[in-house]
């Protein structure tokens, strides 16, 4: 079956550092994806994982372990408008799918002053 | 400015009665998406489309239709079927031949009943 599981919900204060985690069982996989969700808006972008390593790209770095099914996105410096809810993708490996991507729930994040 | 439209951002419906939910790109993407979001559940895909003319259910199709009679146009139908349409919907397109490429989401449609 395909899941992937995130936290619910995380708190942390601002100008701290946070780590959300996210682990996958899919029947292939062809890179993760991370995306900031704010309330009633559309996910953005954020971070692209296909092989084994950290990506870093400004406050926020984005860590894979392909064997372990396991990735985490950081956050570092939290600023208030931080607060948003995170989602973790899989793209599944079967092009006949549609290359679609697999989500998690979604881990909301509140940053407190 | 190239960007995904979705419209309206807010939508009720009767019951019995179908809804049409609009999706418009200007991206040049080939792939187009449907996605429904439920607070506390992740993304989870309606229908897809490759190519104009063709489509592909995802994994909760049943009460939705599509279709892709233009590139830029993917077009969403709630009917009377889908017993609880109340969730916030996104539309989202990509490059399909491009497996890095991310997916680019318009601003999403409440969907609510009366």
């Amino acid at each position: 079956g395909q899941n992937i599981d995130q936290p619910t919900e995380m708190t942390a204060t601002e100008g701290a550092i946070v780590q959300i985690n996210c682990t996958y069982q899919t029947s292939g996989f062809n890179g993760l994806f991370w995306y900031q969700q704010h309330a009633g808006e559309a996910p953005t972008f954020l971070s692209y994982n296909v092989l084994d390593g950290l990506e870093e790209k400004g406050r926020f770095s984005s860590f894979l372990s392909r064997s372990k099914g396991y990735s985490y996105l950081l956050l570092k410096e939290l600023q208030m408008k931080d607060s948003a809810s995170y989602l973790c993708a899989v793209r599944d490996q079967n092009y006949n799918q549609g290359g679609k991507l697999i989500f998690g729930q979604g881990t909301e994040l509140s940053v407190k002053p | 400015d190239g960007g995904i439209t979705q419209s309206p951002k807010y939508l009720f419906r009767k019951e019995g009665q179908n809804v049409t939910l609009s999706c418009e790109q200007n991206l040049n993407h080939d792939a187009m998406y449907w996605y429904r979001q439920d607070p506390g559940q992740g993304l989870r895909l309606i229908y897809y489309s490759q190519i104009v003319n063709d489509f592909q259910k995802g994994d909760i199709a049943e009460g939705y239709s599509v279709s892709r009679e233009k590139k830029e146009s993917f077009p969403l139908t709630v009917t009377s079927a889908q017993k609880n349409p109340t969730a916030f919907y996104l539309c989202a397109s990509r490059i399909y031949w491009d497996a890095t490429s991310t997916l680019f989401f318009g601003s999403g449609t409440q969907l609510s009943v009366l």
